[in-house]
């Protein structure tokens, strides 16, 4: 089954304590992307890769930082997290430049991360 | 940064009621995408838009693009309890560059 896939689900850590939230899909995408959404502030886009070893930063990407090593993965890491990256982080991937101009593809959503901070 | 204005934030209707959000840019688009969120669930594109001027249907959700590809709405006919979810836009400013989200509009339906 074609899917983005993210771990954890459900994560609650403490100030400080660096982690990592994996993200992987299986459509051979070219792009990827991850976004918080809080309340009130829709989906804000954190960081972008376009394909493998080429990230640049999205909106919002204070605080975060990401890797392509794989076309597959995509792992958010928080160095040092803080209460104010409490939030709900998706995922995101597009078939890219390989299946036409990635401005014109649809983004294939994983199910979602809810992180607390303390 | 450049934002997508969407309003109204939440409605809530009565089944059976129509139904329309409104999205709004200052520049120009290259497309625009809709996307539905279930409540507890992700984001679920529903359909893009690319050309001046263009209208898609979808059973009874009729989308719109402006002629100056500047703003964009979604309708939906005679709105069913199944209809209840945020709808987002999402448009780029230029092809290739970052989708911009809406902040969404929450839609309730009550029977």
């Amino acid at each position: 089954e074609a899917q983005v896939t993210q771990n954890p689900r459900y994560l609650i850590t403490v100030t400080g304590k660096k982690l990592t939230v994996t993200c992987s899909q299986n459509m051979n995408h070219e792009y990827m992307s991850w976004y918080r959404q809080d309340p009130g502030l829709g989906l804000r886009q954190i960081y972008y890769s376009m394909n493998v070893e080429v990230t640049d930063k999205g909106d919002v990407p204070e605080g975060y930082k990401v890797s392509r090593k794989e076309k597959r993965n995509f792992p958010l890491i928080l160095e040092s997290p803080s209460p104010n990256q409490t939030s709900l982080y998706f995922c995101a991937s597009i078939p890219g430049l390989a299946g036409g101009p990635a401005s014109y593809n649809e983004q294939f959503f994983g199910p979602g991360t809810r992180l607390t901070v303390l | 940064g450049q934002q997508v204005m969407q309003i109204p934030q939440y409605q809530h209707v009565q089944e059976g009621e129509d139904f329309t959000t409104y999205c709004n840019s200052s520049t120009t688009l290259s497309n625009i995408q809709w996307y539905k969120q279930r409540p507890g669930g992700h984001p679920v594109f529903l359909i893009q838009l690319v050309k001046s001027g263009e209208v898609k249907k979808q059973k009874r959700l009729t989308f719109q693009f402006g002629e100056a590809k500047k703003n964009s709405s979604l309708h939906i006919t005679a709105t069913q309890t199944t209809d209840v979810g945020t709808y987002f836009c999402a448009g780029r400013h230029q092809a290739g560059t970052a989708l911009i989200f809406g902040k969404g509009t929450t839609l309730s339906v009550s029977s």
